[in-house]
């Protein structure tokens, strides 16, 4: 089944103890990233890779390290992490469709930072 | 920079209406705008995918419209069900990065 992976799915730990999301996608896509949803505020955008090797930030990255070394896994490095980066976090893949692409999310991480 | 509005942000109607969703943005230079539908804690389920050369597309109940040189699109939802009760986020492609925008989202009761 194409899909986009996340683990763990639910994650409780405490200030400054170092913690990895990872993310995982079965479709080949070029494309991947990653979001936070917190109410209110919606959905977005931390980091962003086009492909192997190559990484941007988004709206929000401060706080947050990605990597991406193969074309299927994009993990989300939280080195430090502080109560305000408690959120749903959302791993993303996108495959080209016509002149534009669509978007596929993973089923989340509710993490909770204490 | 792109902004998404979706008003309201929650919306109750009686099972067995007919509704519509709406969603604005600002920069009319997009490469399509989707649909997602959320169950609470969720992930996001893509509902449609409108090109920003399409006027419309249509799944089952559901039909959207993408008006684009007014920065609109419709999601419109025959014979609602309490099924269909979740919150309904777009967002559209723009940018030279193709960034995705949302909107908050629009959390829909059905009542039976």
């Amino acid at each position: 089944e194409a899909q986009v992976t996340q683990n763990p799915r639910y994650l409780i730990t405490v200030t400054g103890k170092k913690l990895t999301v990872t993310c995982s996608q079965n479709m080949n896509h070029e494309y991947m990233s990653w979001y936070r949803q917190d109410p209110g505020l919606g959905l977005r955008q931390i980091y962003y890779s086009m492909n192997v090797e190559v990484t941007d930030k988004g709206d929000v990255p401060e706080g947050y390290k990605v990597s991406r070394k193969e074309k299927r896994n994009f993990p989300l490095i939280l080195e430090s992490p502080s109560p305000n980066q408690t959120s749903l976090y959302f791993c993303a893949s996108r495959k080209r469709v016509e002149t534009s692409y669509e978007q596929y999310f993973g089923p989340g991480t509710r993490l909770t930072v204490t | 920079k792109q902004e998404v509005t979706q008003i309201p942000a929650a919306l109750s109607v009686p099972e067995g209406e007919n509704l519509v969703l709406n969603c604005s943005f600002t920069d009319s230079a997009i490469y399509n705008l989707q649909w997602f539908r959320q169950d609470p804690g969720k992930g996001l389920t893509s509902l449609l995918l409108i090109q920003s050369s399409q006027r419309e597309q249509t799944s089952g109940r559901l039909n959207a419209s993408l008006d684009k040189s007014s920065g609109r699109s419709t999601l419109y939802i025959a014979a609602s069900q309490p099924g269909d009760s979740a919150t309904y986020l777009c967002a559209v492609l723009t940018g030279a990065n193709s960034k995705l925008t949302f909107g908050k989202g629009i959390t829909l009761s059905v009542r039976p």
